[in-house]
């Protein structure tokens, strides 16, 4: 099956400093989410994004498809952005349907 | 719109129980999906629907079962407990039958103990 991976696993950063997260795939998929998962285990969506470029605020993520990765940048960061970052792909798994296969996720401490 | 809700939030079971988790979203979404999610590890599919009446299984799928009556509604039932099926348990919802080109939109989850 695909393989997803999540770098660096574990991440402290002080609060103002900024990072890249990046998750790689081991084959073509047709489109790629990047969720938060906060403190509390809720997941909230962050990035909608097949391909190309996008940006919300101190968050963008680029995904390159050809390449087979994703990138997400976080600016200025903040103590709430603590948390799990997660990548999942889409990928056809078994039958005719589409399915999301997450990654192992990337911890962020935020440190004031 | 209330998203996606998940009952119960906690549950603690005793090995051979059984129970219902209750996920309803009402968004019209088409499809519905539960996911498990254990310690160190991202979430991993367990069983999916892409409307009333259809089911199919995702990577994990025994110990569970799943029906899909209705649009809002998709119950996952474990029909006897057992300790390893401790997890986070996750409920998601898209617009399309099938995920492609869809966002996901999860559930708060249940924390589910077995012992």
């Amino acid at each position: 099956g695909i393989q997803v991976e999540q770098s660096p696993p574990d991440l402290i950063l002080q609060e103002g400093a900024n990072s890249t997260l990046r998750c790689n795939f081991s084959d073509s998929v047709n489109n790629l989410q990047w969720f938060h998962q906060n403190p509390w285990g809720q997941l909230i969506n962050l990035f909608y994004i097949p391909s190309g470029t996008k940006q919300n605020g101190r968050l963008s993520a680029t995904t390159v498809a050809t390449e087979r990765y994703s990138l997400l940048y976080i600016s200025s960061s903040q103590t709430t952005d603590s948390g799990v970052y997660f990548c999942a792909v889409e990928w056809r798994y078994g039958g005719a349907t589409n399915k999301l296969i997450f990654g192992t996720g990337t911890l962020l401490a935020v440190q004031p | 719109n209330a998203g996606v809700t998940q009952t119960p939030k906690f549950q603690v079971l005793k090995t051979g129980q059984s129970m219902t988790l209750q996920c309803a979203q009402d968004m019209n979404h088409e499809y519905m999906s539960w996911y498990r999610q254990d310690p160190g590890m991202g979430l991993r599919l367990i069983h999916y629907s892409v409307g009333a009446g259809i089911t199919d299984q995702g990577e994990v799928p025994n110990g569970y079962n799943v029906s899909r009556s209705t649009t809002e509604d998709f119950p996952l039932r474990l029909l006897s407990a057992a300790p390893p099926q401790t997890s986070v348990y996750f409920c998601a919802s898209s617009p399309e039958g099938t995920v492609s080109s869809y966002e996901q939109y999860f559930g708060p989850g249940t924390r589910l103990t077995v012992t």
